[in-house]
């Protein structure tokens, strides 16, 4: 059974840094891109993040880049999303959602799999 | 970046009753679509993929078509468990977008 389970996330000052980790299992992870998706409070699903099975490609939202990195330890089949500069405009529940395939340089496919989320909340 | 909308943003139907959703995006994204049904205060799950592929364990009440630029979820006979918030989402090109999401009420 293939479980993603995401941890790291709480309440952080404006400016303030947090790392989010996703825990994979029941799948072969080093086969696999995944990614970061988060949802503002009562608003709608925002792709944050990106990488490719062997991390040679990482991808970012507009809104995120420069501030925050993803990266991933396939010896730990974990994900992670190392968040800088945060705003009160990142605050959100944070999805680890797995591709159903490896992106290229240009794509990457749907996401078969998501985990329960972990909440951001950006706020002084 | 490839703008996905979805219509209509609301829809309330009734047991048995048969729902389409549509999205459009604003560049060509041929079959590279995807939908989603989310429920309150839980993760997404995917439905379809390349616009009409059914993934595994979805009921086959659940349909996909369109290529191109116009794309649609149908329901064939709507159940209460349908309800919830359904997005679709291109991958056809970075940066990944998703439409703003249609609420569906079951009446």
């Amino acid at each position: 059974e293939v479980q993603l389970l995401e941890s790291g996330g709480g309440l952080v000052q404006p400016g303030g840094s947090l790392r989010l980790s996703c825990a994979a299992s029941g799948f072969s992870f080093n086969d696999y891109a995944m990614s970061w998706v988060r949802q503002a409070p009562g608003k709608g699903l925002e792709w944050v993040s990106a990488i490719n099975s062997r991390s040679e490609y990482m991808f970012y939202a507009d809104s995120v880049k420069g501030r925050f990195t993803i990266s991933r330890d396939n010896s730990k089949d974990t994900l992670y999303l190392q968040m800088n500069s945060l705003r009160a405009e990142d605050t959100a529940v944070y999805y680890c959602a797995k591709d159903s395939g490896d992106c290229s340089r240009t794509s990457c496919s749907e996401f078969d799999y998501w985990g329960q989320g972990t909440l951001v909340t950006v706020s002084s | 970046d490839i703008q996905m909308t979805q219509s209509p943003s609301s829809v309330s139907a009734s047991v048995g009753d048969r729902v389409t959703i549509s999205c459009r995006a604003s560049q060509y994204i041929n079959s590279w679509l995807a939908w989603y049904q989310q429920k309150p205060g839980k993760a997404p799950r995917l439905l379809i993929y390349t616009a009409s592929t059914l993934q595994s364990g979805v009921p086959s009440r659940f349909s996909g078509g369109g290529s191109g630029t116009d794309f649609t979820l149908t329901i064939s006979s709507l159940q209460p468990e349908d309800f919830g918030t359904y997005y679709c989402q291109q991958a056809n090109s970075l940066p990944i977008t998703f439409g703003q999401g249609t609420q569906l009420a079951i009446q």
